[in-house]
């Protein structure tokens, strides 16, 4: 079975550039999740998709970042524009289930996009 | 506050020993519970799932919760280098949108001394 796929897995930008990440969730699985992971702290959820419709996009920086799932399946997170602080790994994971408890909430990873805003 | 406490490490070990990684956490109604490993430059691979009080037990890892201490833990047996990693708990806290979402604690580093 084919694992979370994301790209790219690397990006250098400069500042108030933007960029954008995407990513396939594994067959089958209805809900997808963008985090974002700075070094030394652990994944911190962006936003959660189940199907084509957000479910939770409070901690979001809705001034600057987007995403998107128009098909249910594969999706996009935008930054436009960078900031320093932007710098970070960000983590795409997808679930079968959009159950918050339990066997189906289990969060697979991708390999993840490191981005250096320089 | 933090919603998921853990200690940064590093936690050095010596190879065959038993590793001991801790984390507490916010939300009383908490119901799912993870351990996560990661290593440097990988992205988080799921080692354990627990949702009931007491010990659940994997091959060389148990996990232990205790809901009433809001506590969970990883042990790992017969540590190897190759555990070597960053440790992340993670939990289904209820946040301020009154939703559940997956909360991680910022990991224990692990070190296994051959």
């Amino acid at each position: 079975e084919a694992g979370v796929a994301q790209s790219p897995r690397y990006k250098i930008i400069e500042k108030r550039q933007s960029v954008a990440f995407w990513c396939n969730p594994i067959s089958g699985h209805a809900t997808l999740y963008w985090y974002q992971q700075i070094l030394g702290q652990g994944p911190k959820l962006l936003i959660q998709f189940q199907n084509n419709g957000v479910v939770d996009d409070s901690q979001l920086p809705k001034d600057r970042f987007s995403a998107e799932r128009l098909k249910g399946v594969d999706s996009t997170l935008k930054i436009q524009p960078a900031k320093l602080e932007d710098s970070a790994v960000y983590l795409c994971a997808s679930s079968f289930g959009p159950a918050s408890e339990g066997l189906l909430n289990i969060q697979y990873f991708g390999a993840g996009t490191r981005l250096s805003v320089l | 506050q933090k919603e998921v406490e853990q200690n940064s490490g590093p936690l050095s070990v010596p190879e065959g020993a038993i590793a001991s990684l801790n984390c507490t956490y916010s939300d009383r109604g908490s119901q799912s519970f993870f351990w996560y490993r990661q290593y440097s430059g990988k992205s988080p691979e799921l080692i354990m799932f627990i949702y009931s009080n007491g010990d659940k037990e994997d091959g060389r890892f148990t996990a232990q919760l205790n809901k009433a201490s809001q506590y969970v833990s990883l042990l790992i047996r017969d540590s190897q280098p190759s555990d070597s990693a960053t440790y992340l708990c993670a939990v289904n806290l209820r946040g301020d949108t009154g939703r559940r979402a997956l909360t991680f604690g910022s990991g224990t580093r692990l070190q296994v001394q051959p």
